[in-house]
């Protein structure tokens, strides 16, 4: 079974440039979401998605960042303009149920802000 | 909001000792789960505790969490080399959804 896709894997942009992550999630899981990951910190979840509707963006910088989940399936995440603190790993996680159950994490984006 | 303090922050052991490392909440846990990360990679799921008292055990992994439901231990007997790596504790919001909440994360070094 192919596990969680995100690419791309590293991306160095300067400040006040935009950006665009992907992720494919497993076959079938109905629940996606985006964390951001600081160096030496834990993800904080900026987004969930059932299917395609948001379930939780509480958390999302609405002025700069937005995503998408269109058809249910793959999802963007968007963040313009970025900022130096938005260097960070973003992590997709897709799940099966919302509740309770296991995350399955793609490998990351690891975002570079100069 | 629910915090989860993990310690401790690093640890470095060597080959073969036990170890345990802790995961402790502000507020009361409805699920609490267990990841570990190696550097460059996505997360991978341990295990998830739900029931005060409740232990569970993976090879030489096992988990516990208290029975006030506060706090949850992660112990690793005979450390290998492939235990290194980060692992994260991340709890229930108790809402119905899964993890929305994660610890910093404890950096676990295995030395030969």
């Amino acid at each position: 079974e192919a596990g969680v896709a995100q690419s791309p894997r590293y991306k160095i942009i300067e400040k006040r440039q935009s950006v665009a992550f992907w992720c494919n999630p497993i076959s079938g899981h109905a629940t996606l979401y985006w964390y951001q990951q600081i160096l030496g910190q834990g993800p904080k979840l900026l987004i969930q998605f059932q299917n395609n509707g948001v379930v939780d963006d509480s958390q999302l910088p609405k002025d700069r960042f937005s995503a998408e989940r269109l058809k249910g399936v793959d999802s963007t995440l968007k963040i313009q303009p970025a900022k130096l603190e938005d260097s960070a790993v973003y992590l997709c996680a897709s799940s099966l149920e919302v509740f309770p159950g296991e995350l399955f994490f793609g490998e990351g984006s690891r975002l570079t802000v100069l | 909001s629910q915090e989860l303090e993990q310690s401790p922050q690093s640890l470095i052991v060597q080959e073969g000792k036990n170890l345990t490392i802790n995961c402790t909440s502000s507020k009361t846990l409805y699920g609490l789960y267990w990841y570990k990360q190696k550097y460059g990679e996505g997360l991978i799921f341990l295990m998830m505790l739900q029931k005060g008292g409740e232990e569970k055990s993976h090879e030489k992994i096992t988990a516990k969490l208290d029975e006030k439901k506060q706090q949850s231990s992660l112990h690793i007997t005979a450390s290998q080399p492939s235990h290194a790596g980060i692992y994260l504790c991340g709890a229930d919001k108790g809402s119905g959804n899964t993890p929305l909440v994660f610890g910093k994360g404890t950096r676990l070094s295995v030395i030969a």
